[in-house]
């Protein structure tokens, strides 16, 4: 059974900086492509950036909001996957999930539960 | 970037279909995929690449897209439905992720 969990949230100011992990199990991590995924409280979801698998470089693409301030990155020998966030705003405030992500369709197939991140003086 | 445009809410009566649109510049090109968020919970995929359906997703749910327009099908429409729905598509000049704003089902 594929399992995603997310921690590290919290309280922070604007300017500071948090790093998300993510535990990934009940897959081969290393060959995944995974993904971040944000929601602002009671807003939609928005794509923050990936990473791509170790047979595909583990190259990594952000999305223009976060991209130069948020890194995202992976350590397959433990299965898990990272968000480091600086420079943060007031509207990086959102619930943060790690999900994985198809490179032949695109979806994202597995979701983590999230976890919540305040950015607030 | 990609824009994605769903209406704000949808509404319909149990045991009815509903059906749930996601606009994009030729969308019919692209492999579009549906995600069900019930309230306090993370998404789940209930369809991908257009028509295709996760296991444990039940027949009643099947999609299409054509044109400007995908679509989400909820026959026989239960209270548990209740949720809010996301469409989804990956750009392939960018290789973002692009969202559309979501649909709040209400099961009446």
């Amino acid at each position: 059974e594929v399992q995603l969990v997310e921690s590290g949230g919290g309280l922070v100011e604007p300017g500071g900086s948090v790093r998300l992990p993510c535990a990934a199990s009940g897959f081969t991590f290393s060959h995944v492509w995974m993904s971040w995924v944000r929601q602002a409280p009671g807003k939609g979801l928005e794509w923050v950036g990936r990473i791509k698998g170790e047979t595909d470089g583990g190259t990594t693409d952000y999305a223009a909001p976060v991209k130069g301030r948020f890194t995202i990155s992976r350590d397959d020998s433990k299965n898990m996957l990272y968000l480091q966030m600086n420079s943060l705003k007031t509207e990086d405030t959102a619930v943060y999930y790690c999900t994985t992500e198809s490179p032949y369709s695109s979806s994202l197939d597995n979701w983590g539960q999230g976890t919540l991140v305040t950015v607030s003086s | 970037s990609y824009v994605l445009t769903q209406p704000p809410s949808v509404s319909v009566a149990p045991g009815k279909t509903a059906r749930i649109t996601c606009g994009g510049n030729n969308i019919g090109s692209k492999g579009v995929h549906w995600y069900q968020q019930k309230s306090g919970q993370a998404p789940t995929l209930v369809m991908f690449h257009n028509t295709d359906r996760p296991s444990g997703i039940p027949e009643r749910f099947s999609g299409s897209n054509s044109g400007n327009m995908a679509t989400l099908t909820i026959t026989r429409v239960e209270a548990g439905d209740e949720a809010d729905f996301y469409c989804q598509v990956r750009d392939s000049s960018s290789d973002y992720v692009f969202f559309g704003g979501g649909t709040k089902l209400t099961v009446l």
